[in-house]
């Protein structure tokens, strides 16, 4: 039973460019995180989808930044005209229907230059 | 506000000492509470976790925890530090919201080990 997928591992874009993360949960999970970890700095929540809603985004900059999660495929992170500041480690993480524990994925880490 | 804070920001022991990670919380409830670990440029690998029951916690890699809900601690153990267990720890907490959960993690603690 694969875990959380997470790919492209490393992502390095120029400023204004876009970047698209993309996360796969786990097999039978149905609910997806993200999570943004900046340098020297704990996780924090950004957005939580089901399948093909969003459930709660308020942990997302209001401008920018978009998540979906079809009926079919992996769960993207959408970041439009990416900053320096934008460089950060993105998490996903999935559960099933009755859990509270929550499987991470190996993580992204954007690099804008 | 629920909130997740780990005091320590950096903790160095020597090889073979006992370690104590602090965590404290704060919820309305009994919170659910996780314990994980991330070596550099990996994720995270959870040690342990705490639903109810039994407060002292045993996880993996020889780790444990217990859970005070009168000091509203969550502090992380392990008796003989081992090279590599050097790592960063968070602890994080389950915000209940709206009937799903998302995780508030603290800050970390980077723990580094002496030969």
């Amino acid at each position: 039973n694969a875990g959380v997928m997470q790919n492209p591992r490393h992502l390095v874009r120029r400023r204004g460019q876009e970047a698209r993360l993309r996360c796969s949960p786990m097999k039978g999970h149905s609910h997806v995180y993200w999570y943004r970890q900046l340098p020297e700095e704990g996780l924090k929540f950004m957005v939580y989808l089901q399948k093909e809603n969003i459930i709660d985004e308020s942990g997302m900059p209001k401008e920018r930044f978009s998540a979906e999660f079809p009926k079919e495929g992996p769960s993207i992170l959408r970041i439009q005209q990416v900053v320096r500041g934008d460089s950060a480690a993105y998490f996903c993480a999935s559960s099933g229907e009755l859990d509270n524990e929550q499987f991470f994925g190996p993580g992204t880490r954007l690099t804008v230059l | 506000a629920q909130s997740v804070t780990q005091p320590d920001i950096h903790i160095t022991v020597s090889e073979g000492a006992s370690l104590e990670l602090r965590c404290n919380y704060s919820y309305g409830a009994t919170p659910y509470l996780f314990w994980y670990v991330q070596s550099p440029g990996q994720g995270l690998q959870l040690l342990l976790k705490y639903f109810s029951g039994d407060t002292l916690v045993q996880g993996i890699k020889g780790f444990e925890a217990e859970f005070k809900r009168s000091q509203s601690s969550f502090n992380l153990r392990k008796p003989s530090v081992h090279w590599s267990d050097a790592a960063e720890y968070f602890c994080a907490g389950v915000m209940f919201s709206g009937g799903y959960n998302k995780l508030i993690f603290g800050a970390g603690t980077r723990l580094a080990v002496h030969p």
